[in-house]
């Protein structure tokens, strides 16, 4: 069975940065996107970013674009989110997700992390 | 940036109750509309791709319907663990992804 393993809970800084790992489990990595949504307290969805490993894109949502940077370690199977210069907006619960299209034709998130929490307050 | 909006924002139904979720976009996604139930303190979960294609795994209550700019979820009848928070998500034009803002379909 896949799974997306994501590290743990952070509590941050204002100013500092954060780097938020997910680890695939169970299936192929490279050919799979993995995309980074983000869900303050009470919020919806918002999508960050996402990569393809296989060819090392990337893409992100324009409201993040310099604050954010998504890399893949296909050796490891393990994509990265990093965001930095946090704010006390950035408070939310991120979500890594796996993204089939170029595998399966598949255009929607399929494999969801359990999400990692993060603090942002001083 | 193509804008979801969902309606209504809350349902109120009982189990056993049929429930319609409607989803427009601010301009053409084509059929590439998926659909997500989230439930508290869980990671969202896809339902339907593709406007109307089931993911693996999701009951035959749940059906899809539209394209353009008009998408519909209904579940056909309402079980208790079907009471929880929906979000499309369109796949059309992008970056970037957008999702629409919710619907929570809470128990009457």
């Amino acid at each position: 069975q896949v799974q997306l393993v994501q590290s743990g809970a952070e509590v941050k800084k204002p100013g500092s940065s954060l780097k938020v790992s997910c680890k695939t489990f169970g299936d192929t990595f490279s050919s799979y996107g993995i995309s980074w949504v983000r869900q303050a307290p009470g919020q919806g969805l918002e999508w960050m970013g996402g990569i393809i490993p296989i060819f090392g894109t990337t893409n992100y949502a324009q409201k993040f674009q310099g604050r954010v940077t998504i890399t893949a370690d296909e050796s490891t199977r393990t994509a990265y989110m990093e965001l930095s210069t946090l704010r006390s907006e950035d408070t939310a619960m991120y979500y890594c997700a796996r993204d089939p299209q170029m595998v399966r034709g598949l255009r929607a998130f399929d494999i969801w992390g359990q999400g990692t929490m993060v603090t942002v307050s001083s | 940036e193509i804008v979801l909006t969902q309606s209504p924002a809350t349902l109120s139904l009982s189990p056993g109750e049929r429930a319609t979720l409607s989803c427009r976009a601010s301009q053409s996604v084509s059929r590439y509309l998926a659909w997500y139930q989230q439930k508290p303190g869980q990671a969202p979960r896809l339902l339907i791709y593709d406007a109307s294609i089931r993911a693996t795994g999701i009951p035959a209550r749940f059906s899809g319907s539209g394209s353009g700019t008009d998408f519909t979820l209904t579940i056909s009848s309402l079980e208790p663990e079907d009471f929880a928070v929906y979000y499309c998500q369109q796949r059309s034009n992008w970056p970037p992804l957008t999702f629409g803002g919710g619907t929570k379909v809470e128990i009457k």
